[in-house]
């Protein structure tokens, strides 16, 4: 059982180049989402999906952009990457009863 | 809008002590609340999640509770051991739906043998 899984865990970007994040779940979960860690932070979150074909806002979603075209998978695109940007990604399901948020690996990205 | 603070910061303890997280939150009406513990590099491992009409949960060593009229809960770790060292997470459920997150900075907990 994997679980949530990141793909790539490590990742270096010049500033202006884009990339895409993506995330895969085999638990049949309806809820996924993008968190950022920062240091000294604790995670915040950048989008999200409800399900199949939605995304919403959270908050910080500014400088990326998500997309949701299968149940299992969520990706995470940034455009035009900035050192701001530089953070641990944290991917992370749910389903829509009561119960607690799965977690993939993270990956860390450094935008030089 | 919900602010989550975890205190202390860090925690540096010998073996065998029983210690006590605190996480405050501001708004009261949550979804539930989860603890976490995240190895350095590694993600985040759920604990233990207690629901908004729950008032405590245990997993072996472990133990939450959660007090939502004063906005606060506790983890407990009894007889604490040097693999326990670790940030340890909590987050509480956005009550508007679909299970949104607000963390707070974490506790860093160092167990010296």
């Amino acid at each position: 059982n994997a679980g949530v899984t990141q793909t790539p865990k490590f990742r270096v970007l010049k500033t202006g180049q884009s990339m895409t994040l993506l995330c895969a779940q085999d638990m049949n979960h309806e809820y996924m989402y993008w968190y950022r860690q920062d240091p000294g932070m604790g995670l915040r979150l950048i989008h999200y999906s409800v399900g199949e074909g939605t995304t919403a806002k959270g908050e910080v979603p500014d400088g990326y952009n998500v997309s949701r075209l299968k149940k299992q998978n969520f990706l995470l695109g940034l455009e035009s990457a900035a050192p701001s940007q530089t953070s641990v990604y944290f991917c992370a399901s749910t389903p829509p009863s009561r119960q607690g948020a799965f977690f993939g690996q993270g990956t860390r990205l450094t935008v030089v | 809008k919900q602010e989550v603070t975890q205190i202390p910061a860090a925690l540096s303890v010998p073996e065998g002590e029983n210690l006590v997280l605190n996480c405050s939150f501001t708004d009261s009406a949550i979804y539930n609340l989860q603890w976490f513990r995240q190895d350095p590099g590694k993600g985040l491992t759920s604990l233990l999640l207690i629901q908004s009409s729950q008032r405590e949960q245990t997993s072996g060593r472990l133990n939450a509770s959660l007090d939502k009229s004063s906005g606060r809960s506790t983890l407990y770790i009894a007889a604490s051991q040097p693999g326990d060292s670790a940030t340890y997470l909590c987050a509480t459920g956005d009550s508007g739906g679909y299970n949104k997150l607000i963390f707070g900075a974490g506790t860093r907990l160092a167990v010296h043998p």
